[in-house]
């Protein structure tokens, strides 16, 4: 079985610009979640997705945002970038909500 | 204010030694530990879970021990191999919700030197 793939895997983008950062679950997996890994802060969770709905959110402002399709695939967006955005983005899926969860290889961004 | 941590950013461990990787938790409502391995430019890796009905989970060379009452679990490796040289971050949850929202500690780099 494939894992949970990211895409892109490297982005570099300059403030106030936008980006969406995709993610591909296990197949048959249906909830996904969203983290940022910075050497300061470490791995903190954004927010999870089942069933198309978002079902709990971290402590992040609101230019960022995400949703998931009916296929279960799932995307981030943040807006106005900022150099503190600057982070390892990394999505992870389970089988339903309280299942174990398995990481994607994680998108790269650096904001200039 | 960090709800679970991971005091000792690096350990160092001779070949076919044990590892003791530590974590502490502040939040009594964690009802579910995990581990997750990462090597750089990879995603976390899961290892092993414990629930807190349990204090203790063995899989292979790897088992956890959960101390309730200290608010403490660890991560044992038998015997220790150079490819389990990583990095290595203790998580939790409250399991009457979700999965989803991991809170995870800062992680503890093990170099095991042949």
């Amino acid at each position: 079985k494939a894992g949970v793939t990211q895409t892109p895997r490297y982005l570099i983008k300059t403030r106030g610009q936008q980006v969406t950062l995709s993610c591909s679950p296990i197949s048959g997996h249906r909830s996904v979640s969203w983290y940022q890994q910075t050497p300061g802060q470490g791995l903190q969770f954004l927010f999870e997705y089942f069933s198309e709905t978002q079902r709990n959110k971290g402590n992040f402002p609101g230019r960022f945002s995400g949703r998931q399709f009916s296929n279960s695939r799932s995307e981030m967006n943040v807006s106005t970038l900022e150099l503190g955005d600057s982070a390892l983005y990394l999505c992870a899926s389970s089988l339903d909500m309280r299942e174990t969860q398995y990481f994607g290889p994680g998108t790269r961004l650096l904001v200039l | 204010d960090q709800q679970v941590k991971q005091n000792s950013p690096s350990l160092s461990v001779q070949e076919g030694r044990i590892s003791i990787l530590n974590c502490d938790y502040t939040n009594s409502m964690f009802d579910y530990f995990l581990w997750y391995k990462k090597y750089p430019a990879e995603g976390p890796t899961f290892l092993i879970s414990i629930s807190s009905i349990k204090d203790k989970n063995e899989d292979g060379r790897f088992t956890v021990f959960l101390n309730k009452s200290a608010k403490h679990l660890s991560l044992h490796i038998v015997p220790s191999q150079p490819g389990d040289s990583a990095v290595y971050f203790c998580a939790a949850s409250a399991r009457g919700g979700s999965q989803g929202n991991l809170i995870f500690g800062k992680g503890t780099k093990l170099s095991v030197k042949p």
